[in-house]
């Protein structure tokens, strides 16, 4: 089946800093990606979709220019947590649709841990 | 808003018993129904979907009816393995094609399975 590729899958860093977290599509052109953000012991929540080329847009609540999401190719998107707190940290899960048959197929995850 | 909660977990459960995980949801119209199944150290995989009342999706033994008189989409699987702890996720998303991605999840319910 089709696969998508979270990078990295585990994250720790100092308050202040910036950290980027990749999405890929291994083997199919992802025309939409989104970004899920999970409490422990919660359900996921949609953070922002961006499509291949333009802008992401993001749900109510969630801060662009804290999370800047970029979708620059149909195989690769981007998650930046910039300055990030320790209320930040979190659980981070990338899906991507698109393929032969338009289903969604979701990344791993990405666990970060500010300090 | 739409939302969906699942029976609190974690379950557990001896092998070839009969399993249950409760599914209920709150939306608008006629939104499409899904199990997301998530196993260790993976990414969330689509199970099984329902996408119109009295649907029946299934997939691997497991089988969830989209009840809409109940606002329900139970998850029901006759015979556990070992190979079935995992995470399961209900999720909804919104009737319309273009807002296939935008999935509301559940909590999640962790499942373990002992032989």
């Amino acid at each position: 089946g089709a696969v998508v590729s979270q990078h990295p899958s585990w994250v720790i860093c100092k308050s202040g800093t910036s950290v980027k977290i990749e999405c890929r599509s291994l083997d199919f052109q992802a025309t939409t990606m989104f970004w899920y953000r999970q409490f422990p012991k919660q359900s996921l929540m949609l953070m922002a979709t961006s499509n291949e080329g333009s802008k992401a847009t993001y749900e109510q609540g969630v801060e662009k220019d804290k999370f800047l999401i970029n979708h620059a190719s149909l195989t690769l998107s981007t998650l930046t947590v910039t300055s990030a707190h320790p209320e930040d940290s979190s659980f981070y899960i990338c899906s991507a649709g698109g393929g032969r048959t338009g289903e969604l197929f979701f990344g791993e995850g990405s666990r970060l841990t500010v300090l | 808003g739409d939302s969906v909660t699942q029976m609190e977990g974690p379950v557990t459960l001896s092998e070839e018993a009969f399993l249950t995980i409760n599914c209920t949801y709150t939306a608008t119209g006629y939104p499409s129904l899904f199990w997301y199944v998530q196993y260790p150290g993976e990414g969330l995989q689509l199970l099984l979907k329902a996408t119109k009342a009295d649907d029946k999706g299934s997939n691997k033994g497991f089988e969830a009816t989209y009840r809409k008189e109940t606002t329900s989409f139970h998850l029901e699987k006759g015979s556990v393995q070992v190979s079935d702890s995992a995470v399961y996720f209900c999720a909804l998303s919104p009737p319309g094609g273009t807002s296939y991605g935008k999935l509301t999840f559940g909590q999640g319910t962790i499942l373990t399975v002992h032989p």
